[in-house]
Formats: structure tokens, C-alpha cells, sequence
């Protein structure tokens, strides 16, 4: 079974800091996402890494694939309040094309 | 171009009641997924259609609930005698077969009272 894995699941900090959110996942996938949620909002897709050692970015955030440990990152840069959201790590299984299964998600708030 | 459209975006119900979600999904995406998040959670798949068929009801926590996509394009989840544990967002996305990537609409958030 397919399992996601988020750390940690809640997060605060100051304005300025970096941070690192993990994300692990339990079996082999060929598509891992971010998506970020605002309060009382749907999803809105942040990142889609599709393979071994894909690194991505947009503006502060920058998002990594390692598929051999199984672990993705969202790494923020010198952090701002409007960056305050739920993070979302998903995945969906090799070779299907249907679900996706996300993780509990990151809360992120941070302080001016 | 227009977005997934779920409506209605809030539903109060009484427990017990019947009710019906619908999810609008983007032009000419023959795939539709439905998800539901409770409060605090990630979502979690409960059905997936391609086309008119649901390819996948594995999600569906139990006989209560059944979606349908007649014409291959808006879908409807019905849920029958609703329990306070149904309350939750209800999402929907779609995509484009094989493209992989899901585009979610805003949810409707149903509250069983």
C-alpha cells in the first residue's frame, strides 16, 4: 500500500529563515507533487517531479526528488507571511493513471 | 479557460438525509477523480472515473456512497443517509488521460448536522 509521509506537520518561523519540509513515501511512484492550500481554499499545484533527482523552483520555494531513498524536500528561502499555507506532499503509483495519494500536509505559519 | 466547478460550494444537511455533490470538470478531460478532506487531513481518493466508467471505486467508504458520470463529462456524488463522520470537503479534479496531472476545483463543503 501506498503511504505518504510528511515531517513536520506543523511549522512555525520567523520571516527571513530557511526551512526544509520533508517528504517520504512507501513504495515505488514515477510522479511526486506539492500542492499548496490556503485556509477555507482548493489546491493549488505547486511542483510536479518526475523523475530521479529532479530539482525544481519558484521564487523562495524549491522542490527535490531522490527515488532511490524515496524522500522529496520543499525548501523555503529566506521565508515571507504570505507563504503562511498547508503544504501538501502527493504521489501516485507507478505506471496508473488514477489516484493520488497525499500526505497529511505541513502546516506553515509564519510570523512577521 | 474555466476551471473544475464543484457545486453547491457549502451544504448543510440533516443526518440522515440524501444529498448530492456535483463536479463540473475542465473541457474535453475524460478523466474525473473525487477526493474528500476532513478537517486537518490530506485528501483521500474515493473514486476515479474515465470516460463514463468508474475505472476505480476502491476510495468509496461504503455502500452509502455512489457517483456517476453519465455523458462522460459532469459527475454527480450521492450520499445516502448521511452520518456526522460524512461531513468534509468534497474535491473533484480532472485531467487529461495519461497526462497524469490533476487540476482540483474549490470543493463543496458538506456539514451533516
Amino acid at each position: 500500500e501506498l503511504k505518504v509521509e510528511q515531517n513536520p506537520l506543523f511549522l512555525s518561523m520567523q520571516e527571513g529563515k530557511n526551512y526544509t519540509i520533508y517528504c517520504n513515501y512507501s513504495t515505488t511512484s514515477d510522479r511526486l507533487y506539492w500542492y499548496r492550500q490556503d485556509p477555507g481554499k482548493s489546491l493549488e499545484s505547486l511542483f510536479v517531479l518526475l523523475s530521479n533527482g529532479a530539482v525544481k523552483q519558484e521564487g523562495r520555494l524549491m522542490a527535490s526528488l531522490d527515488t532511490k531513498a524515496r524522500l522529496s524536500t520543499l525548501h523555503i528561502t529566506a521565508a515571507v507571511h504570505d507563504l503562511s499555507a498547508t503544504y501538501f506532499c502527493a504521489v501516485d503509483r507507478e505506471y496508473r493513471d488514477d489516484k493520488i495519494i497525499f500526505g497529511k500536509g505541513t502546516r506553515l505559519h509564519i510570523l512577521p | 479557460g474555466a476551471g473544475v466547478s464543484q457545486t453547491p460550494s457549502n451544504k448543510v444537511t440533516e443526518k440522515g438525509k440524501y444529498v448530492e455533490l456535483r463536479c463540473d470538470p475542465i473541457s474535453g478531460h475524460t478523466a474525473l477523480y473525487w477526493y474528500r478532506q476532513s478537517l486537518g487531513q490530506g485528501p483521500e481518493f474515493l473514486i476515479y472515473f474515465q470516460g463514463t466508467g468508474a475505472a476505480d471505486d476502491s476510495g468509496l467508504p461504503n455502500d452509502r456512497f455512489f457517483a456517476v458520470r453519465p455523458e462522460g463529462s459532469v459527475s454527480t456524488l450521492k450520499i445516502q443517509r448521511t452520518e456526522r463522520g460524512d461531513s468534509a470537503v468534497y474535491l473533484c479534479a480532472s485531467s487529461l488521460s495519461g497526462s497524469g496531472e490533476q487540476y482540483f476545483g474549490p470543493g463543496t463543503r458538506l456539514t451533516v448536522t
